[in-house]
């Protein structure tokens, strides 16, 4: 019943080592977004894909990339993590006739040591 | 472009009492507005939304807003707060049937209810 799903849900990486995070979904939903959430703060976008449209957001460090490779699924590769990308990533999707209401993963926590 | 305002990073309220978390917006076209609850390590889950229908919104929980173009406000209420609604609620805003624009969040508040 679960509706976008994240994996893993606990991520410990090294620093600099490269690191996955992949979110599914069964939605169908034609709109994926990925949010860094550190503690205490709001959600922060990092990019979002209407379709296979990627749209990146201006402040979005270079480190971070993204992969699209169906509409069911999207990765969050982040490719040398500093121990400032200590975060909760949260997967997020829409439908674009819904104007922005978005159902959001369960979130994966990244520790970086 | 859009944003929010949630005023009161921290609400304290007893057990029974009136929930009240505030959350002002701007917004250069009519905006749709949410409220989504987070339980620690946990994601977000939708509250309540505004998508220009009726401006008094009722959601899960018990919880419901109401949209005051007047006063660009959507504020959140319950009229008896309970233990288990001790979690941090972030308002949102998006450009509405504008399109595709990603949700944009206020700061969070963080409830706590006292027994």
């Amino acid at each position: 019943d679960a509706m976008v799903i994240q994996n893993p849900r606990y991520q410990v990486t090294q620093f600099g080592k490269p690191v996955t995070l992949s979110c599914s979904q069964t939605l169908n939903h034609n709109v994926m977004y990925w949010y860094q959430q550190k503690s205490s703060q709001a959600p922060k976008l990092l990019f979002h894909y209407y379709d296979k449209d990627f749209n990146n957001e201006a402040d979005t460090p270079d480190n971070f990339q993204s992969r699209r490779p169906n509409t069911s699924f999207c990765f969050l590769d982040i490719r040398s993590p500093g121990l400032g990308d200590a975060a909760m990533y949260l997967c997020a999707t829409s439908r674009v006739s819904t104007g922005g209401w978005a159902f959001f993963g369960q979130g994966t926590r990244l520790t970086v040591v | 472009a859009q944003s929010v305002t949630q005023l009161g990073s921290h609400v304290s309220v007893s057990e029974g009492a009136l929930v009240l978390l505030r959350c002002n917006y701007s917004s250069s076209v009519p905006p749709y507005l949410f409220w989504y609850v987070q339980y620690p390590n946990q994601g977000l889950q939708l509250l309540l939304k505004y998508t220009s229908a009726a401006t008094l919104v009722k959601g899960i929980n018990g919880f419901e807003a109401e949209f005051k173009k007047s006063e660009t406000s959507f504020h959140l209420t319950k009229p008896s707060a309970h233990m288990s609604d001790a979690a941090e609620y972030f308002c949102a805003v998006s450009g509405g049937s504008a399109g595709n624009t990603p949700l944009v969040f206020g700061k969070g508040t963080r409830l706590s209810v006292i027994a």
